[in-house]
């Protein structure tokens, strides 16, 4: 059964830096992974899919890369701002299924 | 992307009684997702909404408790019923466009 972690659970950091966030995942046997953004009592704003063939995805300040044979991905956020802070979400779909699963989120924290 | 809006945004319930939750999505789409993500946690699959046939519901979720609509490719209800202070949470709808999944700004329920 696929099992989706992510740590840390939360973190706190200073206007400026750059920050990385990990996704661990049980079964590597994915089509893809993708990380989402959730703002507070909002839904969830996608960031970045990386599908299983790639090894990683660039937006602006955001990079996320995929280790798919390690069960491992992880979102870098460059010169991180206040406005970045929210709960960052990645979520697996399984091979030979259509369903995502979940990470329990990192609550991040930028302050100015 | 898909635009995807739901009503009401929020609402505050009595015990007992049922709200449906509308969701539209600004395209044609074969699969809508309802999640349910309770106070703190993460996201869970309610179920998965095909147009003309009848919903497939996850382990834990059964059509008596959370009837689903899908009467064409871009619209889709949930129903809560017969509600508990345990069903308070977020429930947020969801589709998949050329393999990323995006989701509309979720229903704030507290049921009291």
């Amino acid at each position: 059964k696929q099992e989706v972690t992510q740590i840390p659970a939360a973190l706190s950091v200073p206007e400026g830096e750059n920050l990385v966030l990990n996704c661990s995942f049980t079964d590597s046997a994915i089509y893809n992974l993708q990380w989402f953004r959730q703002d507070p009592g909002k839904g969830l704003t996608s960031l970045l899919l990386i599908q299983s063939s790639q090894r990683e995805q660039t937006s602006g300040r955001l990079n996320a890369s995929l280790d798919k044979s390690s069960g491992r991905s992880t979102l870098y956020i460059a010169a991180s701002q206040p406005g970045d802070s929210a709960t960052y979400l990645c979520a697996v779909q399984p091979s030979g299924t259509y369903k995502y699963i979940f990470g329990t989120g990192t609550r991040l924290k930028v302050l100015a | 992307s898909a635009v995807i809006s739901q009503k009401p945004s929020r609402d505050i319930c009595q015990r007992g009684t049922s709200l449906t939750i509308q969701c539209q999505v600004d395209s044609q789409v074969t699969m809508m997702f309802w999640y349910r993500q309770q106070p703190g946690q993460s996201l869970t699959l309610i179920a998965t909404a095909n147009q003309g046939s009848e919903a497939t519901y996850e382990s834990g979720f059964v059509i008596d408790k959370f009837p689903i609509s899908r009467p064409n490719l871009t619209f889709s209800t949930l129903t809560v019923s017969n509600m508990s202070p345990e069903d308070s949470s977020i429930y947020l709808c969801s589709v998949k466009q050329k393999g990323e999944q995006f989701f509309g700004p979720g229903t704030r329920l507290t049921v009291l």
